[in-house]
């Protein structure tokens, strides 16, 4: 079965970048079928969605961020994660999520809801 | 942005006594061409990432328990638990997935009285 597993650094100094890695294990990420996502929590919060990718390599990523941060899909089943000039405000517990495909009546694809989820790694911007 | 509003933010319920937690979205989330409401709810036990419950508003995800019901069309939307058992203390999130950026409601925490 498909597991996700985030591993990164657990403390960036600010204005740093920030760079995380979700292994995708049981399954490939380039095989089609699935968007890849990056979500985030701040401390006792809830739920904010920074973007994803799809295995076509097209991205969709948060307005919030997207100046910051770039998601990309490598030849080792990895999905990345990259956040540029961190912040405190950026700490947070980073999770990676599959997401299936919906495809509309024209056939372009849209992402579903999010059916499978790393363990999540912390992440403490702080110098 | 859609705004996803849940509510009540806390709620105690007695064991086997029934719970229900709401979500609003500030914008139709019902596509009309194939009558799909993208909204989803998770389920976020501490120290654990959320795990899918419902796709599609009511689509109940596989291993879910069926003490567990979606429902809700268009803006308005309710998760039921119709008899909380103790393994059901955790918050409980709504997410649409009509529009881009995803957001997710803000939470209700749902404990034991």
């Amino acid at each position: 079965q498909v597991q996700l597993q985030e591993s990164g650094p657990g403390l960036v100094k600010p204005s740093e970048t920030l760079s995380l890695t979700c292994t995708v294990s049981g399954g490939s990420i380039s095989s089609g079928g699935y968007y890849w996502n990056w979500i985030r929590q701040h401390p006792g919060k809830g739920l904010e969605s920074i973007g994803y990718i799809y295995y076509s390599g097209s991205t969709y990523y948060n307005p919030s961020l997207r100046s910051r941060v770039n998601i990309s899909v490598d030849t080792s089943n990895q999905l990345s994660l990259r956040l540029r000039s961190v912040t405190a405000a950026d700490t947070a517990m980073y999770y990676c999520a599959r997401a299936g495909v919906h495809y509309y009546g024209s056939g372009k694809p849209w992402p579903s809801a999010f059916d499978l989820w790393g363990q999540g790694t912390m992440v403490t911007v702080s110098s | 942005d859609i705004v996803m509003t849940q509510s009540p933010d806390s709620l105690a319920v007695s064991l086997g006594e029934r719970a229900t937690i709401n979500c609003k979205s500030s914008q139709n989330i019902l596509y009309s061409s194939n009558n799909k409401n993208y909204l989803a709810w998770y389920q976020q036990k501490p120290g654990q990432p959320p795990k899918l419950l419902f796709y599609w508003a009511s689509i109940r995800q596989s291993g879910v328990p069926d003490r567990f019901s979606g429902s809700g069309s268009g803006t308005d939307f309710t998760l039921t638990i119709s008899s909380l058992q103790a393994e059901d203390v955790a918050v409980y999130y709504c997410q649409q997935y009509y529009s881009n950026p995803f957001i997710f409601g803000g939470g209700t925490k749902v404990e034991i009285k």
